[in-house]
């Protein structure tokens, strides 16, 4: 199975910053790679998939990069409602496998 | 808008059964491959099971492998995750999700539903 390892797992910023998470694979994935944000209370909600295509409503303060092994989510001039869970999931091989998460906190 | 929403979580003895149910609604279901997802307390996420569009070719991972089944309705707009000889370690929240047109992720998610195996 490909191993995804996300860091950081914490992550504390203040609205309007910019923050980054950054996601490696065990092995290549091409560019497919998407982004989840889970908050208590609401369905987890897609952001990105295959590296970098936002998925529909997902506000264009969010954009995925990387390819290979390498991926990065940044968030832009953070609003109160991105706080929270952060999962980043390969989706190039079986079985989908997901990163440990990140939890981004107000600072 | 797209819904999906499960039901019949809940407590069950190790060994016993359990069947999930998730209702899907506000897309053409049976145009879509479905999963479960599921994550246990305090833990991160974990593919289950998918089944493609037509029911025709279904995946698990490999601790679920020959003890649960994912099947379908579509006639019902319903997906099913039949749970037998269960473990501990399936304590989880299960999630009911739909699979991406471009691949094996996943682009709607239902609330979740928590089983628990306890004696």
């Amino acid at each position: 199975d490909v191993q995804m390892t996300q860091s950081p797992s914490n992550l504390a910023a203040s609205p309007g910053e910019s923050v980054s998470i950054d996601c490696k694979a065990s092995k290549t994935i091409s560019k497919y790679l998407a982004w989840y944000q889970q908050k208590p209370g609401k369905a987890n909600k897609l952001l990105i998939y295959s590296g970098s295509t936002l998925q529909s409503g997902t506000p264009s303060r969010f954009s995925g990069s990387g390819s290979g092994t390498d991926f990065t989510l940044t968030i832009r001039n953070l609003e109160p409602e991105d706080f929270g869970l952060y999962y980043c999931q390969q989706h190039n091989e079986y079985p989908p496998t997901f990163g440990a998460g990140t939890k981004l906190e107000l600072k | 808008e797209v819904q999906l929403v499960e039901s019949g979580g809940g407590l069950v003895q190790p060994g016993r059964s359990m069947k999930l149910s998730c209702a899907a609604s506000g897309f053409t279901f049976s145009n879509y491959g479905m999963a479960w997802v599921r994550q246990a307390p305090t833990k991160g996420l974990e593919w289950v099971a998918t089944i493609s569009y037509d029911g025709s070719s279904t995946y698990y991972r490999d601790s679920v492998k020959g003890r649960f089944t994912i099947s379908r309705d579509n006639a019902k707009s319903t997906l099913y995750l039949q749970m037998n000889s269960l473990r501990s370690e399936d304590t989880a929240t299960y999630y009911c999700t739909r699979a991406g047109d471009y691949g094996f992720y996943f682009d709607y998610w239902g609330q979740g539903v928590m089983v628990t195996v306890s004696s």
